[in-house]
């Protein structure tokens, strides 16, 4: 039950683009097109952005979207707001228990 | 209005015990899977148990197995966590969350607190 890989930062500046990977194995990211990712401010409850690989919740804006690759999922955020500061995980079923990956933390220059 | 509200959580001394609840109301609660995740201070989310909508079948992280036990009472909407052999380790916001293959809401945690 090893975690996700995420990088541990990443950073843009408003109104650019960034992207998130989640790197895990064929026994779960490369398994299963249960990919979820999470964002959370500091004191605040994880909120869900994307499910299913690719999809996204009523409300969480078209500018959050997600995709998989192999063993590799990503997050991918256009149009930077100062709001999307945050740190942001993703996390897969994995059969029987589910994993989460380390966390990014989103910096918006 | 989907709500979980979990309590029980407090300052325990390294091997002992604690009994997590969480209360759900707003939403059919006997017909999802429920989990536990947790998030030590600073740190990242780690996953911990699930149990499915009748209880009967349960699974836990590696790191709290033989020590912690999920279950629910789906008359009371209620999901518990016992927490038993409790180590340094263990101190983390406690989160109970609903699942329907993901995570789509979550309470806003009990922390609990293992410390002589």
């Amino acid at each position: 039950q090893s975690a996700l890989t995420q990088p541990r930062s990443v950073s843009g500046s408003p109104g650019q683009s960034v992207t998130i990977s989640c790197t895990g194995t064929s026994s779960d990211v490369g398994g299963y097109n249960y990919v979820s990712w999470y964002q959370q401010h500091p004191g605040k409850v994880p909120k869900l952005m994307i499910y299913d690989v690719t999809k996204r919740p009523t409300g969480v804006p078209d500018r959050f979207s997600g995709s998989k690759s192999g063993n590799t999922a990503s997050l991918t955020i256009s149009g930077l707001q100062a709001e999307d500061e945050a740190d942001y995980y993703c996390c897969s079923y994995a059969g029987s228990p589910w994993v989460f990956g380390g966390g990014t933390k989103l910096t918006v220059l | 209005e989907v709500q979980l509200v979990e309590s029980g959580g407090g300052l325990v001394r390294p091997g002992g015990s604690l009994r997590l609840s969480c209360e759900a109301s707003g939403f059919p609660f006997s017909t999802y899977w429920m989990h536990w995740v947790r998030q030590a201070p600073g740190k990242g989310l780690v996953w911990v148990s699930r149990i499915n909508t009748d209880g009967s079948i349960t699974s836990y992280a590696d790191s709290v197995k033989g020590r912690f036990t999920i279950s629910r009472d789906n008359a009371k909407n209620t999901l518990y966590l016992q927490m038993n052999s409790l180590r340094a380790e263990d101190t983390a916001v406690y989160y109970c969350a609903r699942v329907y293959w993901n995570f789509d809401f979550w309470g806003r945690g009990t922390l609990v607190t293992v410390s002589s």
